[in-house]
């Protein structure tokens, strides 16, 4: 059973552009939830997608968006880079959203120069 | 006041040491999580927990719903253990949110 793939794992971007990041979850978790990871912030909350609806959203500014798709895979955009933008932006599945185990991603370590 | 907390923040023992990291909440949760993460690496769960214990080979997890309290057990610790633990709630009051700790840094040496 192949695990949760984020894509790319590393990008280079410049202050000013915009980047989009893929999650696809385990085969039949409808559950994505996408967190950001930085040294000094820790682990912080991104958002929430269940059967293709935001259910949460966490205390990002709106450059931060995503959605998922009818296959429940997801994509996040951030949009007008900042140098703070850079981390480790992790993705994780999970069959139910209450009670489910957690499945993470290796992540995708953006820099922004 | 952080609504998971963990301690400790960092943790030093010998191989073979018994190892005990806690948590508390203050939220009402629908589950716990403990989860691992490697210098560098990703984060692989270790336990999802509603109720009760579990016992995964020597990693051992408890939770008391009634005073909002998880312990995270490794017996005989080994250098490969080395690793950050992180206690992650499921806060009902905020749609389910996941609500993370800072984490306990552990480092096993021979």
């Amino acid at each position: 059973k192949a695990g949760v793939t984020q894509t790319p794992r590393y990008l280079i971007k410049t202050r000013g552009q915009q980047v989009t990041l893929s999650c696809s979850p385990i085969s039949g978790h409808r559950s994505v939830s996408w967190y950001q990871q930085t040294p000094g912030q820790g682990l912080q909350f991104l958002f929430e997608y269940f059967s293709e609806t935001q259910r949460n959203k966490g205390n990002f500014p709106g450059r931060f968006s995503g959605r998922q798709f009818s296959n429940s895979r997801s994509e996040m955009n951030v949009s007008t880079l900042e140098l703070g933008d850079s981390a480790l932006y992790l993705c994780a599945s999970s069959w139910d959203r209450l009670t489910g185990e957690l499945f993470f991603g290796e992540g995708s370590r953006l820099t922004v120069l | 006041k952080n609504e998971v907390e963990q301690s400790p923040q960092n943790l030093t023992a010998q191989e073979g040491e018994f190892i005990t990291i806690n948590c508390s909440y203050s939220v009402g949760i629908s589950a716990l999580h403990w989860l691992q993460q490697h210098p560098g690496g990703g984060i692989v769960s270790l336990f999802m927990l509603s109720s009760g214990k579990k016992k995964h080979g020597r990693l051992i997890a408890t939770i008391n719903i009634q005073e909002k309290h998880s312990s995270l057990h490794i017996t005989a610790s080994h250098p490969r253990d080395s690793a950050v633990y992180i206690c992650a709630v499921k806060d009902m009051d905020s749609n389910y949110q996941l609500i993370w700790g800072a984490g306990t840094k552990l480092i096993i040496k021979p």
